[in-house]
């Protein structure tokens, strides 16, 4: 079964600073994998997604991903984090018409 | 374009009362869902809809939870009799197509329920 593992519950980063957050997933094959941002008492907006091709991926906000297939990994990376990051963010893998399947989640906390 | 629209948006009811949560997808979006997050977890599916016969509800306990979408459009989601461990935010969320094919869901605010 497909699974994702954010090891991180927590990460607190001085604004200004770079931001990785980590996404390890499970999946047999080529796996369709997504970032969502949530901000508190809101529902979840994607921030990219990668499909297949280039496997660094841009997305709103300033954000980027790396799939590495070799670790099964798809870090998302910021290099100056704004105030207003501050949420939680998931990971998500999906692919063959399947169910997408959420990671618990990483709160970031931005201090100034 | 209009998002994901849920309501009602909180609902506090006693255990073994009923509720029930409504969603409007986006328009045109064939796909529907229906997550349950749990304050600390992620979002965990309960049921997806395409169009308006069900495709996965492997993990919506059916002794107390039901959900429809009649016509394809609109969908409802109902418990009852609710448990403590109900009190969660209910997100719904909607497609063009299955999500596993690589389509994004966009997910409404989410109704948060509180049962005591």
């Amino acid at each position: 079964a497909q699974s994702v593992t954010q090891p991180d519950i927590h990460i607190t980063v001085s604004e200004g600073a770079s931001l990785e957050l980590r996404c390890n997933y499970s999946y047999g094959a080529t796996p369709y994998l997504f970032w969502y941002v949530q901000s508190p008492g809101q529902g979840l907006q994607l921030l990219l997604k990668y499909f297949s091709g280039d496997t660094l991926v841009q997305g709103i906000k300033g954000f980027e991903a790396e799939f590495k297939r070799s670790q099964s990994s798809f870090n998302l990376r910021k290099p100056s984090v704004h105030w207003s990051d501050a949420a939680e963010y998931f990971c998500a893998v999906g692919g063959g018409y399947q169910k997408v399947t959420f990671g618990t989640g990483t709160k970031l906390q931005v201090i100034p | 374009e209009a998002g994901v629209a849920q309501s009602p948006r909180y609902k506090i009811i006693e255990k073994r009362q009923s509720v029930a949560f409504w969603c409007n997808p986006i328009s045109g979006h064939a796909t529907l869902y229906w997550y349950q997050q749990i304050l600390g977890q992620g979002p965990k599916l309960l049921i997806q809809f395409q169009n308006n016969g069900v495709v996965d509800d492997s993990q919506l306990p059916k002794d107390r939870f039901s959900a429809e979408r009649l016509k394809g459009v609109d969908s409802t989601l109902k418990i009852q009799p609710a448990k403590l461990e109900d009190s969660a935010v209910y997100l719904c969320a909607s497609s063009l197509g299955p999500g596993g094919a690589g389509n994004t869901i966009y997910f409404g605010e989410g109704s948060w329920l509180t049962v005591v």
